[in-house]
């Protein structure tokens, strides 16, 4: 079964600090990894996604995030934050072992707060 | 522009009285899902489908129904909702839960009372 964990349900940086936002996954195949960003009273949309190809992801507002296999981590960063990036930032996991039945898996979100 | 509808939403509603809270999505897509967001849970699905008359439960589904019988429409309903049913819900749409973007709604809150 598949499964994400996002240790911190909230994080706070300053503006212009280094954004870390950790994601940990579990697939009993190789995996699909996704960010997804909720502004207040939105839905999700997707910040970038991880498809086998390359390890380093970049996604939109400067965010990237890292695949790491030995790790099973698929961690978000971005150099320098900005207010406009207070969000609450979901990963999620997909895979194909139960084909036919795919899904896609959330983790618990964490709540970014950028402090000026 | 591409797009994931719900309707309404905000809903404050009694116990007990039906309620159906619809979603329609622009983009041809086959797959289709419900999720439920509650505090320190994020979302988890209640129920997805893969193409029209084609629905399975997710991982909350008791005290749910859906429908699809366009492709375009997958309402979701609530026969006699309860309290432990306030929550906010979203509806998706994908081409494939795989390793494509899914697309959400706005959101609906709903509070049972």
């Amino acid at each position: 079964a598949q499964s994400v964990t996002q240790l911190g349900s909230h994080v706070s940086v300053s503006e212009g600090a280094l954004v870390l936002l950790r994601c940990n996954y579990s697939s009993s195949v190789p995996p699909y990894l996704f960010w997804y960003v909720q502004y207040p009273n939105q839905g999700l949309q997707l910040l970038l996604k991880y498809t086998s190809a390359a390890t380093l992801v970049k996604g939109i507002n400067g965010f990237e995030a890292e695949f790491k296999k030995s790790e099973t981590s698929f961690h978000l960063t971005k150099p320098s934050a900005h207010m406009s990036d207070a969000a609450e930032y979901f990963c999620a996991v997909s895979d194909r072992s139960n084909f036919g039945n795919e899904k896609l898996t959330f983790g618990t979100g964490t709540r970014l707060t950028i402090i000026p | 522009e591409a797009q994931v509808t719900q309707n309404p939403r905000y809903l404050i509603t009694v116990t007990g009285k039906k309620l159906t809270v619809t979603c329609s999505q622009n983009m041809n897509h086959e797959y289709m899902s419900w999720y439920r967001q509650d505090p320190g849970l994020g979302l988890r699905q209640i129920y997805y489908s893969m193409n029209v008359e084609v629905t399975d439960k997710g991982d909350v589904p008791e005290g749910y129904k859906v429908s699809r019988k366009e492709k375009r429409n997958f309402p979701l309903i609530l026969e006699s909702p309860s309290p432990n049913q306030t929550s906010l819900y979203f509806c998706a749409s994908s081409l494939s839960w795989v390793d494509t973007e899914a697309f959400f709604g706005q959101g609906t809150r709903l509070t049972v009372v």
